[in-house]
């Protein structure tokens, strides 16, 4: 089954405790990123890779890297998270580069930071 | 003003209610995504228009590029339709997807 997976689903950390929210997808895709939803702000772009070691920064970059060292996986690293980065994050994935391609997205993580 | 603008925000109707849902935006853009959000949080694509319209069983969308507007339609509403509905304008000649704020449908039974 196609599919975008994201771990963990929840998680409850505390300020400035170093965690990495895994995405992996089975598409073969070439481009990932990553998105945030907030209440009234909608989903905003963290980071993309548009393939192995090609990787750049969203609208909301700040306090956040990623790394894309193989093509399925796209780790997202809070390396001192803080309230402000209490979220629901979501991974996605498609084919090519191109926005008009079908956007294949993870069940998300929803983060709380305390 | 943000570049993807939907409305109405929120809306409550009856099982059976035909629904419009509108999106509008100010960019260039080569196509323009539907994606639902269902109340567990998992998104999923509905459907992607460059011109014209698209039907998928009692979901209907369209696109006037010229307008620079689309509507999601749902014929005879039910409560299984319950569910945040996102337009995402893909910008032309990029990469980036541009999102509106989504729109809370709740369909009574």
């Amino acid at each position: 089954e196609a599919q975008v997976t994201q771990n963990p689903r929840y998680l409850i950390t505390v300020t400035g405790k170093k965690l990495t929210v895994t995405c992996s997808q089975n598409m073969n895709h070439e481009y990932m990123s990553w998105y945030r939803q907030d209440p009234g702000l909608g989903l905003r772009q963290i980071y993309y890779s548009m393939n192995v070691e090609v990787t750049d920064k969203g609208d909301v970059p700040e306090g956040y890297k990623v790394s894309r060292k193989e093509k399925r996986n796209f780790p997202l690293i809070l390396e001192s998270p803080s309230p402000n980065q209490t979220s629901l994050y979501f991974c996605a994935s498609r084919r090519g580069s191109y926005a008009y391609n079908e956007q294949f997205f993870g069940p998300g993580t929803r983060l709380t930071v305390l | 003003k943000n570049e993807v603008e939907q409305s109405p925000q929120n809306l409550t109707a009856q099982e059976g209610e035909f629904i419009t849902i509108n999106c509008s935006y100010s960019v260039g853009i080569s196509a323009l995504h539907w994606l639902q959000q269902h109340p567990g949080g998992g998104i999923v694509s509905l459907f992607m228009l460059s011109s014209g319209k698209k039907k998928h069983g009692r979901l209907i969308a369209t696109i006037n590029i010229q307008e620079k507007h689309s509507s999601l339609h749902i014929t005879a509403s039910h409560p299984r339709d319950s569910a945040v509905y996102i337009c995402a304008a893909a910008i032309q000649g990029a990469q980036k997807l541009v999102f509106g704020q989504g729109t809370r449908l709740t369909i009574n039974p």
